[in-house]
């Protein structure tokens, strides 16, 4: 099972930030969160993944709490091809990936 | 492009034929794994290849389904007698070993329907 719950859907409006959230309350210290997207009909894309220390990419950057329970996943400047599944996930170096059925982000025009 | 590749990109076949698909992996990724995903779902971990040996197999990996990498590159899922309940879209990504994090990369996947 998921280690993750996440939002059913999110809406957010194109040039805007998206804020995803995601709660791991159960998360040990060995554990990343990482996270992958998914665009309709296309296979899931990694996004970014941290263990303490908030982290930024290209693509994203990733908060998480210093208590480690929950994260958020940020683009900044969100436009209509952001519109995709986004999937948290938490994982042990060396396992295999557990996926939920993650957030529906819908990007508005 | 030398991303992970899978063909075909999609299959419909009758319930009880033999369906068989293709992945291969980015060329320096000695690991391979399979996933399913169905409608509204996430990808659901099948089985996962380090080189040629299958390291891990899911329980959902029922005995109609086997796969192979036989010289540690690409490998094949066959699904035998198929079932409805088969239709899926199947999902390919591969990873390098060693240390660090190792995010999987993912295929396009195959699309398969089981009329």
């Amino acid at each position: 099972d998921a280690k993750t719950t996440q939002p059913t859907s999110m809406d957010c409006a194109e040039g805007r930030a998206a804020n995803l959230p995601c709660n791991h309350s159960t998360i040990s210290g060995n554990e990343y969160v990482y996270w992958y997207r998914q665009i309709h009909s296309q296979g899931p894309q990694y996004i970014i993944h941290g263990l303490k220390n908030n982290e930024t990419n290209e693509m994203a950057s990733l908060i998480i709490t210093e208590d480690r329970k929950s994260s958020t996943l940020i683009l900044p400047h969100a436009t209509l091809r952001d519109t995709a599944v986004y999937y948290c996930i938490v994982r042990v170096y060396g396992q295999n990936f557990v996926f939920g059925p993650g957030t529906r982000l819908s990007v508005l025009p | 492009d030398t991303g992970v590749s899978q063909n075909p990109r999609h299959k419909i076949t009758k319930r009880g034929q033999n369906v068989t698909f293709r992945c291969d992996p980015i060329s320096e990724h000695n690991r391979l794994y399979w996933y399913r995903q169905t409608l509204g779902q996430g990808p659901e971990f099948l089985t996962y290849f380090q080189n040629e040996a299958q390291l891990e197999k899911s329980r959902l990996l029922s005995d109609r389904f086997s796969a192979e990498r036989p010289k540690g590159s690409f490998s094949t899922l066959e699904i035998q007698r198929t079932e409805q309940g088969d239709s899926a879209m199947y999902l390919c990504a591969s990873s390098p070993s060693g240390s660090g994090v190792n995010e999987q990369f993912f295929g396009p996947g195959t699309r398969l329907t089981v009329l």
